[in-house]
């Protein structure tokens, strides 16, 4: 069973700090790493994805894969109230790319 | 654009009932999914298409069929639906490509009573 895992909080911070969310992974043979966004009642909506070792940045979301450790996390700078959601950790396996989720991290960025 | 498309939004069945899950897609991608998502659990895969013609079990497929009718069309059937079965259920679709991840649809939540 390839498993993803993920701290299931919730996270608080306050409005303007870093938040940051964590996932581990078991599938050494994944190549592909997403990081979704789901507000209370929606789909989830990717907000970036990572499959090198190293940093990506895009705006305020950095996201950071270690796949000796087979960790990879996000970062999010200068957090906002409109951030608050829950931050789903998704990880590829198998020839069709399947993607495997995490139970998802619920962030609250504090006005 | 429309992207995904998932009909209906909400659904409640009594135990035993049948009813298909719609799903389409615009985007012309050859990779479809079915998730569910229940509390604390995550989504899970129930089957997927990789490509018109062709569908495989994912990790909860019992209870459940699906028909890749076209490259547009991927529907969810449930047989005799049973309480268990209660759930968000998600379509999502997807082009090839390592950074390339899914586009979901709005979700239909099911309740079966």
């Amino acid at each position: 069973q390839k498993e993803v895992e993920q701290n299931s909080g919730p996270l608080s911070v306050p409005e303007g700090a870093i938040a940051s969310l964590n996932c581990t992974y078991s599938d050494r043979g994944s190549q592909s790493f997403f990081w979704y966004r789901q507000y209370s009642g929606k789909s989830p909506e990717l907000i970036m994805s990572i499959y090198s070792n190293g940093d990506k940045e895009d705006g305020r979301f950095t996201a950071q894969l270690n796949k000796a450790s087979q960790y990879v996390s996000l970062l999010i700078r200068d957090s906002q109230p409109s951030d608050s959601a829950t931050y789903l950790c998704a990880v590829t396996s198998g020839s069709a790319r399947q993607l495997t989720f995490g139970s998802g991290t619920q962030l609250t960025v504090l006005p | 654009n429309a992207g995904v498309t998932q009909t209906p939004k909400f659904q409640v069945l009594k135990t035993g009932q049948s009813m298909t899950l719609q799903c389409a897609q615009d985007m012309n991608h050859n990779s479809m999914y079915w998730y569910r998502q229940d509390p604390g659990m995550g989504l899970r895969l129930i089957y997927y298409s990789a490509s018109e013609g062709t569908t495989d079990k994912g990790e909860v497929p019992n209870g459940y069929n699906v028909s890749r009718l076209n490259k547009r069309e991927f529907s969810l059937r449930l047989e005799s639906a049973a309480p268990s079965q209660t759930s968000v259920y998600f379509c999502a679709s997807s082009e090839e490509g390592l950074g390339n991840g899914y586009t979901f649809g709005s979700g239909t939540r099911l309740t079966v009573v």
